[in-house]
């Protein structure tokens, strides 16, 4: 069975950095890019970025990726995702998701955790 | 970033009705992925490439679309079907839809 479980959130006043952790079982984690997701309060769904199966190449959203880092550690079949100068508006529960890429041609995430939720206040 | 609305914004639907949630892109896109949000819990995989079921998803559920329009449709509701409903493009920069808020009338 797929399971996703993340870890590290919590409240984290504005400036500050955070690092999320995501433990991945039940299957290969290195034959998968895997990426984050959040959704605020209001429940807008973000794609923060991916990260390759073997953590060569990283893709992030591009209002993000000068203060978010995805990282893997293939070993411990653990992704992360390093957070930095955080903000009010970077509320909202993180996911981590395994993503699915069928013969290069669609691109969807097919299984996701549960959530860690952060919240940036002073 | 290719901008995603979904409408109705929220519906309600008697059980056995027909229910047809739209998504629609500001530019086109080469296929449409949808997710089901339950309250309370994460997403799941929905529908996947335009109009494949994932794994687990009842057949009363398809869907269908082409450019810049897509749909999910659900040919018989059902009280299980309440739920949230995101649809999501890719590539590139991929974003997701608003979301549809299905309720049961």
């Amino acid at each position: 069975e797929v399971q996703l479980v993340e870890s590290g959130g919590g409240l984290v006043k504005p400036g500050a950095s955070l690092k999320l952790s995501c433990v991945a079982s039940g299957f290969t984690f290195s034959d998968y890019w895997m990426s984050w997701v959040r959704q605020t309060p209001g429940k807008t769904m973000e794609w923060i970025g991916d990260i390759k199966y073997d953590g060569s190449y990283t893709n992030y959203a591009p209002s993000l990726k000068n203060r978010f880092t995805i990282s893997r550690d293939n070993a411990k079949s653990t992704l992360y995702l390093q957070m930095s100068n955080v903000r009010s508006e970077d509320t909202a529960t993180y996911y981590c998701t395994r993503v699915n890429t069928i013969a290069a041609i669609y691109w969807y995430f097919d299984f996701w955790g549960p959530g860690t939720m952060v919240t940036v206040s002073s | 970033d290719i901008v995603l609305t979904q409408s109705p914004t929220t519906m309600a639907a008697s059980p056995g009705e027909k229910v047809t949630l739209t998504c629609r892109a500001s530019s086109s896109v080469s296929y449409m992925n949808w997710y089901q949000q339950k309250p309370g819990a994460s997403p799941k995989l929905w529908i996947y490439g335009t109009s494949k079921l994932a794994s687990g998803v009842p057949n009363r559920f398809s869907g269908s679309g082409s450019g810049t329009s897509y749909s999910l449709i659900i040919s018989s509701m059902e009280t299980e079907d309440i739920a949230t409903y995101y649809c999501q493009q890719c590539c590139s920069t991929l974003t997701f839809g608003s979301g549809t808020k299905l309720e049961i009338k």
